[in-house]
């Protein structure tokens, strides 16, 4: 069965700090994205990659990098946490068509 | 990416068929026809896509109506477990990496 793995389902950080959310998939696939979530706003593109060390910035990538040295492996950055970037992050690759998602990491900054 | 429509909410008894309909009139020729759902706290699942042709597989069934302007995603016999949130997206598919534009969705609770 096809897995993208977030590397935390829960993490608390302060504000300041350098917070890194990994996010592996095991499906050799080219396209990774990730994604906030948001009540109201619904799911919003921060950044995505189509290849090793590609990145594409998306609709909101203030506040965010990311890095993709290995195919299976995109992390998202956030170089100095705020408490506005308190949010549902999920993390996707896409095959042909379609999306799989990882089941999400629960950011909260303090 | 075309726009999608869909119901803010909708209810269904256990054991009866959820009929979710979406508008997608802008969808133009190249675009698929997807749908996710997302259960409280987990990331959205992938349920099923379409071109022009109806689709089925073991989640759901998908009616896309000969002009493409609207589609069913059809659940055959609902269950507590299919409550969730649905949504309906249109998207290039094939080699295009063209991100996918979530909308409100429609929540769906299955009752008993």
């Amino acid at each position: 069965d096809v897995k993208v793995t977030q590397s935390s389902r829960y993490l608390v950080k302060r504000t300041g700090e350098k917070v890194f959310l990994e996010c592996v998939q095991d499906m050799d696939h080219e396209n990774m994205f990730w994604y906030r979530q948001d009540p109201g706003l619904g799911l919003r593109l921060i950044y995505f990659s189509y290849d090793v060390k590609m990145k594409e910035k998306g609709d909101i990538p203030e506040g965010y990098s990311v890095s993709r040295e290995k195919k299976e492996r995109f992390s998202l950055i956030l170089e100095s946490a705020s408490t506005n970037q308190t949010s549902m992050y999920l993390c996707a690759s896409r095959p042909l068509y379609g999306y799989t998602f990882g089941s999400g990491t629960r950011l909260t900054v303090v | 990416d075309a726009k999608t429509t869909q119901p803010t909410s909708m209810d269904c008894a256990e054991g009866r068929a959820a009929n979710l309909p979406c508008n997608h009139s802008t969808i133009s020729g190249n675009e698929y026809v997807y749908w996710y759902r997302q259960i409280h706290s987990q990331g959205p699942q992938y349920i099923i896509h379409g071109l022009k042709n109806n689709e089925t597989n073991e989640m759901a069934s998908l009616i896309i109506t000969e002009d493409r302007k609207s589609s069913t995603l059809i659940l055959p016999h609902a269950t507590l477990r299919d409550t969730a949130v649905y949504y309906c997206i249109v998207n290039a598919g094939g080699t295009s990496y063209g991100k996918l534009t979530f909308g409100q969705g429609t929540i769906l609770t299955v009752h008993p």
